[in-house]
């Protein structure tokens, strides 16, 4: 079955440092999302794009955030300077055209970054 | 925006039936999902309501009433696979997926 791929698995950075966290959506998917889960919370949305511009963000999703579909396969999710607060799994999910059930997300297995 | 209300924790044991409960305040309703995540593991698909009533998956059933902005998950034949969190998400038309807190279930023998 096809599946949303994340690298790196953990990313462990410095503070005031910039990360990308990368992602590979499921091939035929068109619409592709940004979550993350702060340990013990809830899963939160971040960002989401389609047709090559950002569709909706989230209040989180500041300005030192920003997304990139580079090529034809990656999906990127950038932090320009991290915070402490940034440390959280970050998930990023997928899913088709389809409406009603098949608008289903495919989540990735998600990477852990780590704020030190 | 939207508000999801789930209980936090929910205990049972094998074998049992248990149902998890979700209400949901949004100003466009467009579809109720259920996810289910392990610990340390992404969300994986659950259910799907968009009408209202009862959608059965095997052992997995998740119901809908779109008057009361409630939603109920339901769980037979429990498993200690089954201990997880679900986490109960609803969209409005057009936006993306949102996630209430989840509600952590724990089976036991």
């Amino acid at each position: 079955e096809p599946e949303v791929t994340q690298t790196p698995s953990h990313q462990v950075t410095q503070m005031g440092q910039e990360v990308i966290l990368r992602c590979v959506p499921i091939s035929n998917h068109l619409y592709f999302y940004w979550y993350r889960q702060i340990l013990g919370q809830k899963v939160e949305f971040l960002v989401s794009f389609y047709n090559n511009e950002i569709s909706e963000k989230s209040e989180i999703f500041d300005d030192q955030f920003s997304v990139e579909r580079p090529d034809g396969s990656n999906f990127t999710l950038k932090i320009r300077s991290t915070k402490l607060e940034d440390s959280a799994m970050y998930f990023c999910a997928s899913r088709d055209m389809e409406t009603g059930i098949n608008e289903k997300l495919f989540f990735g297995s998600g990477t852990q970054l780590s704020v030190l | 925006g939207q508000n999801i209300d789930q209980p936090t924790e929910m205990t049972a044991t094998e074998g049992a039936i248990v149902q998890i409960n979700c209400t949901y305040q949004t100003s466009g309703f467009n579809g109720l999902f259920w996810y289910q995540q392990h610990a340390g593991e992404a969300p994986t698909f659950l259910s799907y309501n968009v009408l209202d009533g009862l959608e059965e998956k095997g052992r997995f059933s998740s119901f809908l009433s779109r008057s009361k902005g409630y939603s109920y998950l339901l769980l037979k034949e429990l498993q200690m696979k089954d201990s997880a969190s679900y986490l109960c998400a609803s969209r409005e038309a057009g936006t993306a997926l949102i996630f209430g807190k989840g509600t952590t279930l724990s089976v036991s023998s």
